[in-house]
């Protein structure tokens, strides 16, 4: 199960791309890497999932280098709205599923 | 409309007393799982069931229990909850394609005294 490292939290302002980072140096090769958002005092929500290069959707946008040592979920233009916890989890549909801390980030006006 | 659904959404009891949190999938979804909520914590597993009769452990089953006899749902049983098992309870499933896409219920505020 490979662990992640992502920043705490962020801040950005409403129309800004936002861009956050995850590191997870030991993952194996069936992994995949999967971000959620969750708002407070609600479940998490599926964003966006990818294996390697890029995954778009009408949502995020998903960087995964050659290596896939890391990935950057790139959220365009942001909003108020978009102020929530952000999940980085790694791996496959048979492991433990492992959330961590995640990103806070904190959109301003 | 594809939802997993928990009942109750808020519950108050006394330690000792048991219970029993419902959870139900319509997606036809191999995979089940609960999670806790906790400040500070995040969110942690609690049990997982790949499919019907089939049950493991998460990182924190002490105290919980689970059965999958069908497979749209998956219920979260305290036989004797104690106050450290407040906390916010999710349930979620999950197709069984790559990687960890899951669907959440909408939680359930657990309160124990």
């Amino acid at each position: 199960l490979a662990k992640t490292t992502q920043p705490i939290s962020m801040d950005s302002y409403e129309g800004q791309e936002v861009n956050i980072t995850c590191s997870h140096n030991n993952i194996a090769t069936n992994d995949y890497i999967t971000w959620y958002q969750q708002f407070p005092s609600q479940g998490p929500r599926f964003i966006i999932q990818g294996y390697k290069t890029k995954v778009t959707n009408e949502v995020a946008s998903l960087f995964i280098p050659a290596d896939r040592k890391s990935s950057t979920l790139s959220l365009p233009r942001v909003s108020l709205s978009d102020t929530a916890v952000y999940y980085c989890l790694v791996g496959d549909a048979d492991d433990k599923i492992i959330f961590g801390k995640g990103t806070r980030l904190h959109i301003l006006p | 409309e594809a939802q997993v659904t928990q009942n109750p959404r808020y519950l108050i009891t006394v330690t000792g007393k048991k219970l029993t949190v419902t959870c139900s999938q319509n997606m036809n979804h191999e995979y089940m799982s609960w999670y806790r909520q906790d400040p500070g914590l995040g969110l942690r597993q609690i049990y997982y069931s790949m499919n019907v009769e089939v049950t493991d452990k998460g990182d924190v089953p002490e105290g919980y229990k689970v059965s999958r006899k069908e497979k749209r749902n998956f219920p979260l049983i305290l036989e004797s909850p104690s106050p450290n098992q407040t906390s916010l309870y999710f349930c979620a499933s999950m197709g069984f394609v790559r990687g960890y896409e899951q669907y959440f219920g909408p939680g359930t505020r657990l309160t124990v005294t």
